[in-house]
């Protein structure tokens, strides 16, 4: 089965300041590349998603970058604001899967 | 609301009992899961269903059942076998199975009396 690591487990930023949130996999199948964010007492969200045939996708002030090679993909958040504040999860899966999710990353943006 | 709802909201269980969780959703949606957070654990799977009158375990699938006799519908079963039970519960649906994305209820939080 797939083993998902995320890093950090935790990470404060600086309102303004950018971050970056790293997640192995082990699958080399894996084709599809999801960040969830969820805020607390909120449900998960999806944020943002790539597929292996892209190396780079960006929305705004998030992007996801993909290592298919080293099998990592990371979150990247810049100009980081208080709202950013969240749980977020990856879930590489391989088709044909239910999404397997990350232990997730604490952001905490302080003003 | 997103068209998936959880309920109750609260829920709560006495020792040996099976309690049910509910999920419905209204967005026609054929695959629908159900994950279970525990704090610094992430979202685990438990059982998904791609579609109706089919379902498969997750990774923690033990003391836990589930049906899906209708599209809309897939019910969580806590049962007296699940020894800790304690935990957040959240179903999500998606429109088709493979590299879709999820969209979850607000989930239920069950607790042990």
């Amino acid at each position: 089965g797939e083993n998902v690591e995320q890093h950090p487990s935790t990470l404060s930023v600086q309102e303004g300041d950018s971050a970056v949130i790293k997640c192995t996999y082990s699958d080399s199948a894996s084709n599809y590349f999801p960040w969830y964010k969820q805020e607390l007492g909120k449900r998960p969200q999806l944020i943002i998603d790539i597929r292996s045939n892209v190396g780079e996708k960006k929305d705004q002030r998030i992007a996801v970058t993909l290592n298919k090679t080293a099998k990592h993909f990371s979150l990247h958040i810049t100009e980081t604001q208080p709202e950013d504040s969240a749980v977020y999860f990856c879930a590489p899966n391989q088709a044909g899967t239910a999404l397997i999710f990350g232990k997730g990353t604490t952001l905490s943006v302080s003003s | 609301d997103g068209g998936i709802t959880q309920s109750p909201k609260y829920l709560f269980r006495k020792e040996g009992q099976n309690v049910t969780l509910s999920c419905e959703q209204n967005l026609n949606h054929d695959a629908m899961y159900w994950y279970r957070q525990d704090p610094g654990q992430g979202l685990r799977l438990i059982y998904y269903s791609q579609i109706v009158n089919d379902f498969q375990k997750g990774d923690i699938a033990e003391g836990y059942s589930v049906s899906r006799e209708k599209k809309e519908s897939f019910p969580l079963t806590v049962t007296s076998a699940q020894k800790n039970p304690t935990a957040f519960y959240l179903c999500a649906s998606s429109t088709g199975f493979q590299d879709e994305k999820l969209f979850f209820g607000s989930g239920t939080q069950l607790s042990v009396l």
